[in-house]
């Protein structure tokens, strides 16, 4: 089942712009984890957040978590247009046994040089 | 260099073929992972194994089965290929998060993309 939404859809955004998406999910987690494709091309993990952080910086990404509002945000700061991909996140739900990684639909970004 | 390798980047079958995908990992990880990706669906997992011989289904596992001989090998079989399954799919592994039973960092494979005439 779908847990993770992310929003919005398709971003198109200037090289140097920053560039922001959001996840929603609906049931408790012990992780949200960010990833991203470039075309035709496997998944490549970005970050990891636990339920008990609030706020985590890679390089020039930055995701927050708000477990009271079930949602997530990535920023990534300054986009190059290599930073085109979609972009999708993953909760590892709570529970014993919880090995799956539920993703998302994605969001599809364009940074245009 | 962590590597998830799949045998095959593109196929191309007929109706009613059986079909392997294989997917070998060199990172001595325990859960390994197949998912179906399709345009608006997202990715949708079929199938996960948490040890050799074991597995689990995930939310469309109909029309697909997997088999773990050996603990780096996760090979999904589509018994009797349908056009609706054609599909990008992906093979994925893990080691379980430290101290918890649920998932860490997953490490994907290229892809194999199926057309099913």
């Amino acid at each position: 089942s779908q847990q993770g939404e992310e929003d919005p859809q398709a971003l198109s955004i200037q090289e140097g712009e920053n560039a922001t998406m959001n996840c929603s999910y609906k049931t408790s987690i012990n992780n949200l984890q960010w990833y991203r494709q470039n075309s035709g091309r496997g998944l490549v993990h970005l970050i990891l957040i636990r339920s008990n952080e609030r706020e985590k910086h890679s390089g020039r990404l930055r995701v927050t978590l708000d477990t009271s509002k079930k949602s997530s945000s990535l920023l990534i700061t300054a986009s190059r247009a290599a930073d085109t991909a979609s972009y999708f996140c993953a909760t590892s739900p709570t529970g014993a046994g919880s090995y799956q990684l539920t993703f998302g639909k994605g969001t599809k970004l364009s940074v245009i040089p | 260099d962590v590597k998830v390798t799949q045998s095959s980047r593109y196929l191309v079958k007929r109706t009613g073929e059986k079909v392997f995908l294989e997917c070998v990992q060199d990172m001595d990880h325990e859960n390994m992972f197949w998912y179906r990706q399709d345009p608006g669906l997202g990715l949708r997992l079929i199938y996960f194994s948490y040890d050799v011989k074991m597995k689990e289904k995930g939310d469309i596992p109909e029309g697909y089965s997997v088999s773990r001989e050996k603990k780096e090998r996760f090979s999904l079989i589509l018994e009797s290929a349908s056009t609706n399954q054609t599909s990008m799919y992906l093979c994925a592994s893990t080691y379980p998060a430290p101290g918890q039973l649920n998932t860490g960092e997953l490490f994907f494979g290229e892809g194999s993309r199926l057309t099913v005439l």
